[in-house]
């Protein structure tokens, strides 16, 4: 069945640092992959989102490329701030079925 | 503004008792979902609805009813025979089931069973 991996956390950084979360996934035919963030006591916004392999979903700073031959949704970020710290799912969807998450990886940022 | 608003948004229980989350949306969504939130666990499925007067069962179903009368309202009931109930639960929704977009949640509903 389809599945998400993801690096598992905590993930400890100092501000300005490079990130890296990696997602990893398995599925039949062609996934839409996506990556939400959630703060403490929140629920679960997207961040960034990719449909079809080769394209790259970005927001705030944050993107990912969709990798078919990797089968690989990697989210990075080229300079961390104190406010990034959150938990991050990486998910994938196909047609008629719900959304299956990775177990998420917490990310904490210390100035 | 559109969008799913969950309450109560904490809740306490005393075991032995069933009790009743609330999700609503305005997003026009045919598709609705309920998801288990543990430390360490990710989400889990509950029970998801695509379409008005049917649901489907998720991974961890047990413990737990739902229905869905009305497209825009998706309650979900944490009965006595859930076994470990206390738990952040989070309702989402999606435009339709062919869609492969992102799902919408709400803001969750943390419940902690005395």
């Amino acid at each position: 069945g389809n599945s998400v991996t993801q690096m598992e956390g905590p993930v400890t950084l100092s501000e300005e640092a490079f990130l890296t979360i990696n997602c990893t996934y398995t599925a039949t035919g062609y996934p839409s992959l996506f990556w939400y963030v959630q703060y403490p006591g929140e629920g679960l916004q997207l961040l960034l989102k990719a449909t079809k392999a080769d394209d790259k979903g970005s927001n705030k700073g944050f993107e990912a490329t969709y990798r078919k031959e990797t089968t690989s949704f990697h989210l990075e970020k080229g300079s961390v701030q104190v406010s990034d710290s959150a938990v991050y799912f990486c998910a994938l969807a196909q047609a008629g079925t719900a959304l299956i998450f990775g177990k998420g990886t917490t990310l904490s940022v210390s100035s | 503004d559109g969008g799913i608003t969950q309450s109560p948004k904490y809740l306490f229980r005393k075991e032995g008792q069933n009790v009743t989350l609330s999700c609503e949306q305005n997003l026009n969504h045919d598709a609705m979902y309920w998801y288990r939130q543990d430390p360490g666990q990710g989400l889990r499925l509950i029970y998801y609805s695509q379409i008005v007067n049917d649901f489907q069962k998720g991974d961890i179903a047990e413990g737990y009813s739902v229905s869905r009368e009305k497209k825009e309202s998706f309650p979900l009931t944490v009965t006595s025979a859930q076994k470990n109930p206390t738990a952040f639960y989070l309702c989402a929704s999606r435009f339709d089931r062919v869609y492969t977009g992102e799902l919408f949640f709400g803001e969750g509903s943390r419940l902690t069973v005395l």
